[in-house]
């Protein structure tokens, strides 16, 4: 019964190659978010997802698209890898999307790009 | 320089006993300060959310504290368990929905 849930927990691809992330949540939660964690542990922000509306897109090259089929699922799409988009990638969720809200991280996905 | 600064960078401490950990921040203006817990391999797990009126806020065994005037906050463990070693991230949340992440300081309990 996991709330928060990411695929694949592992991936490894060559640059240039195009890749997705799937998350999903069984919180019944409004709110979606992509994190980013890279080599040196810092936690940066990359999406967020009301009601499968974009809230927040921070400073993301654009070759990362997310998409929201519906409020339970935020997939991230990532278009001509490269060695340094290489880190975890944390989907999160939580009720409302409020500043108070607690948020609900999944397990992680390690891309890797050779 | 990061606008949330955490110490130490990593502690060792032995089964049992107490530590604090630091969190100071510049960012503003403030909505409130989260500590979570990340265990190996694993996501972020919330502790404690503080608001800008809170001083301080408990968790079983973890103990936040807030000053919003010297924009300080800490985090007490108390009677340390060997479940207790993972890394602790301060995040500061200001302008409403702006996240700061910490670097964060990572426990590693002894027995």
């Amino acid at each position: 019964d996991t709330a928060v849930s990411q695929t694949p927990k592992y991936l490894v691809t060559q640059m240039g190659n195009d890749k997705s992330i799937k998350c999903e949540q069984n919180l019944g939660h409004d709110t979606m978010y992509w994190y980013k964690q890279d080599s040196k542990k810092f936690l940066k922000i990359m999406f967020s997802y009301n009601n499968k509306e974009l809230i927040i897109n921070e400073t993301v090259p654009n070759r990362f698209s997310p998409k929201s089929p519906d409020k339970a699922h935020l997939n991230l799409h990532i278009n001509s890898l490269e060695l340094g988009d290489s880190a975890v990638y944390f989907c999160a969720s939580s009720q409302v999307g409020t500043s108070a809200d607690t948020q609900y991280f999944g397990p992680g996905t390690r891309l890797t790009v050779l | 320089k990061n606008q949330v600064e955490q110490s130490p960078q990593s502690l060792i401490i032995l089964e049992g006993k107490n530590c604090t950990l630091q969190c100071n921040y510049t960012v503003s203006p403030f909505s409130n300060l989260r500590w979570y817990k990340q265990d190996t391999g694993r996501g972020p797990v919330s502790l404690t959310i503080m608001t800008f009126s809170e001083n301080t806020k408990s968790n079983g065994r973890y103990t936040a504290t807030l000053d919003a005037d010297t924009k300080q906050s800490s985090l007490h463990i108390t009677a340390s368990q060997l479940s207790d070693s993972a890394s602790y991230i301060c995040v500061v949340i200001y302008n409403d929905y702006k996240l700061s992440f910490g670097a964060g300081t990572t426990v590693t309990v002894r027995a």
